[in-house]
């Protein structure tokens, strides 16, 4: 267990809708990182918040966003849902915002667009 | 941009030993990692190396990195069925935030 969790674990929508998933970080964890993970692309970098505050952003698309609550909980909003962002979505933490420091996966959520 | 390459596949026996490779391009990589991903679960660092160094070994697991060929590889002496998992390459660059790139992973299939 890594102390990252992610709800919900598993996500069934229909094209067209809206869906927030939901990342806690470990315990003083201050850096939270979103990533998609597909059959054909890989492991892909979203997006990087520390304390708050938008720090990298990688192949995100547009109509994609997120946020870090004060309480450093994160969210992923995920809007006109294609067939494609069929995924599994992982949230890692980090102490801190420095390159070196391991980052800690939650089990990630699976999300099923139909 | 950054792009890191492993191949997709491979497969071993029990009791062997397993190399995995990876590219990268970022000559500004300064740390070079390797994560385990088991089935269900979500990536976990195994290892990791800085760009001034050659090799790193822990217990059965050895990284070799050739800062030249930007090569990276990690060893799995006595391979185990529980090492069967995705494995991930991953180089970091230093500059004030971690940006992390992830290879696309190499799936490790160890045979009783």
């Amino acid at each position: 267990d890594s102390g990252v969790t992610q709800t919900p674990k598993h996500l069934i929508t229909a094209t067209g809708q809206r869906v927030t998933l939901r990342c806690s970080p470990r315990s003083g964890d201050l850096s939270v990182y979103w990533y998609q993970q597909s059959l054909d692309q890989g492991l892909q970098f979203l997006i990087q918040y520390y304390n708050g505050e938008e720090r990298a952003k990688g192949n995100i698309l547009e109509r994609f966003s997120a946020q870090q609550f004060p309480d450093l909980h994160s969210e992923l909003n995920l809007s006109s849902l294609e067939l494609g962002d069929s995924a599994l979505y992982f949230c890692a933490s980090s102490v801190s915002e420095a390159s070196y420091n391991e980052q800690f996966f939650g089990p990630g959520t699976r999300l099923t667009v139909l | 941009g950054e792009d890191v390459e492993q191949s997709l596949f491979l497969s071993v026996r029990e009791g062997d030993s397993s190399v995995i490779n990876c590219t990268y391009t970022d000559s500004s990589s300064t740390y070079l990692y390797w994560y385990k991903q088991e089935p269900g679960a979500g990536l976990q660092l195994l290892t990791y190396i800085f760009s001034n160094m050659d090799m790193k070994q822990d217990q059965r697991l050895t990284v070799l990195l050739n800062k030249k060929d930007k090569h990276l590889s990690l060893r799995i002496a006595d391979t185990q069925t529980g090492d069967s998992a995705i494995y991930f390459c991953a180089e970091g660059s230093s500059g004030g935030y971690q940006k992390v790139t992830f290879g696309t992973g190499t799936k490790l299939q160890v045979i009783p």
